[in-house]
């Protein structure tokens, strides 16, 4: 059974940047997309976008554009996701998650989930 | 601001059923897939339903989906303490080109 696991909590200043790592533990990726989601303190979910790591597809939400960047190493079975010019409002739970079927604009649902990593943004 | 709504909370005493609506359109729920997950405090979401009306196993069938036209339902029966948390439904939407959340329910057992 593939678990997926996180890198750890990050404080970072406004302005700044972060990486945050999902490494697949047990498995590989094979051709799962990979899914990343957030929720900020008292709010709910948000997909921030969606990576296919064997094949380098991608496709972020559009308010991240410009801002986000998501990767994968094969060789590792590990996705990241980097957030630049972070804000305060994006203090929130980074989720990674295996989309179920299909790619990156699939509806199936996300059936494996990381920890989650808090991503504290604070001058 | 979310485009699926749900009821921000539903409540019942053990045992009984609760049904979290989930509302779209023609974009989201209406022509996708939709799935369901519980929130937990302090853990991760995890997958209820998928594909509408499918449970992943071990997901037991006190939890069922459905879905009409641009709207989607979850049933919880025989409700068990254990089943106070958070509620999301969630699928694609393809006027925006992202999946998208709804905005939640929390269930609270009387």
């Amino acid at each position: 059974q593939v678990h997926l696991v996180q890198s750890g909590g990050e404080v970072k200043k406004p302005g700044s940047s972060v990486k945050v790592s999902c490494q697949a533990s047990g498995g590989t990726f094979s051709n799962y997309a990979i899914t990343w989601v957030r929720q900020a303190p008292g709010q709910g979910l948000e997909w921030v976008g969606g990576i296919i790591p064997m094949m380098g597809v991608r496709n972020y939400a559009q308010k991240f554009q410009g801002r986000l960047t998501m990767t994968a190493d094969k060789r590792a079975n590990t996705a990241y996701m980097e957030l630049s010019r972070l804000k305060s409002e994006d203090t929130a739970i980074y989720y990674c998650a295996r989309t179920l079927r299909g790619g990156v604009t699939s509806s199936s649902g996300f059936d494996i989930w990381g920890q989650g990593t808090m991503v504290n943004v604070s001058s | 601001q979310s485009v699926l709504t749900q009821p921000p909370s539903v409540s019942a005493a053990p045992g009984q059923k609760v049904t979290i609506s989930c509302s779209g359109s023609s974009s989201n729920v209406g022509n996708n897939y939709v799935s369901w997950y519980q929130l937990l405090p302090g853990t991760a979401p995890k997958l209820l339903i998928y594909d509408n009306n499918n449970r992943p196993s071990g997901i037991p069938d006190r939890f069922s989906g459905s879905k009409s036209v641009t709207s989607a339902t979850l049933d919880i029966t025989g409700l068990q303490t254990g089943d106070e948390a958070d509620y999301y439904c969630g699928t694609w939407d393809s006027g925006l080109r992202a999946a998208v959340f709804g905005t939640g329910t929390k269930v609270t057992v009387l």
